[in-house]
């Protein structure tokens, strides 16, 4: 079945610096990807919509300059988290629909990336 | 704006036992999807059942079932002959039908379900 890779799965970084992440669709092209934030025990927040070959749509309340998003091409969506502080320490998880699919299927998850920012 | 509402932070329930988690949402909408997550330890997102709005039939997959009351905007899951695999969060989630499959889902807070062995 259809499949989301996610990269990497694990992350510590430095305050201050920058750091990237990866979603991919391994067996269908997705126009659109999803970004969602998870803190420890809480519920996923959608962060932005990730559109392939346009900008990123961002949820009200997520900085677009913080949270950078880049979707160029159908198979490669990128998260990059800049100049990162510890409050940016968090579960952050991607997720696709697979177009050749109904427009009810469901949405597949990447296996989620933990950033922690020292 | 849709809203999810789960209100049981926590069940828990013997094995081989029943189980309803509770799911309420809001929304304008007449149209709509309504899923039931698991988030297992990994936190790996497992799609446990979902709902089109349209239908009336409620939807199963094995032991796991909805009560979806669409006038009252509830959507519970109901879990028979637990077993401990089912250990996990369960998020509830809203996914509008206008945006053709481009928009994202709402998630509700989430119940962590815990199986007594």
């Amino acid at each position: 079945g259809a499949v989301v890779s996610q990269h990497p799965s694990r992350v510590i970084c430095k305050s201050g610096t920058s750091v990237k992440i990866e979603c991919r669709s391994l067996d269908f092209q997705a126009t659109t990807m999803f970004w969602y934030r998870q803190f420890p025990k809480q519920s996923l927040m959608l962060m932005a919509t990730s559109n392939e070959g346009s900008k990123a749509t961002y949820e009200q309340g997520v900085e677009k300059d913080k949270f950078l998003i880049n979707h160029a091409s159908l198979t490669l969506s990128t998260l990059t988290v800049t100049s990162a502080h510890p409050e940016d320490s968090s579960f952050y998880i991607c997720s696709a629909r697979d177009p050749g699919m109904d427009v009810n299927s469901p949405l597949h998850f990447g296996n989620g990336t933990r950033l922690t920012v020292t | 704006a849709q809203t999810v509402t789960q209100s049981q932070p926590e069940m828990s329930v013997q094995e081989a036992e029943t189980v309803t988690l509770s799911c309420t949402y809001d929304t304008s909408e007449s149209d709509y999807y309504l899923f039931w997550y698991k988030q297992p330890p990994s936190r790996q997102m497992i799609l446990v059942i979902r709902q089109e709005a349209y239908k009336q039939q409620n939807a199963t997959e094995n032991r796991f079932s909805v009560n979806f009351q669409k006038a009252a905007k509830s959507f519970s899951l109901k879990i028979s002959d637990s077993q401990l695999g089912d250990a996990a969060m369960y998020f509830c989630a809203y996914r509008s039908a206008l945006g053709g499959g481009a928009d994202g889902l709402t998630f509700g807070k989430g119940t962590h379900l815990i199986i007594q062995p």
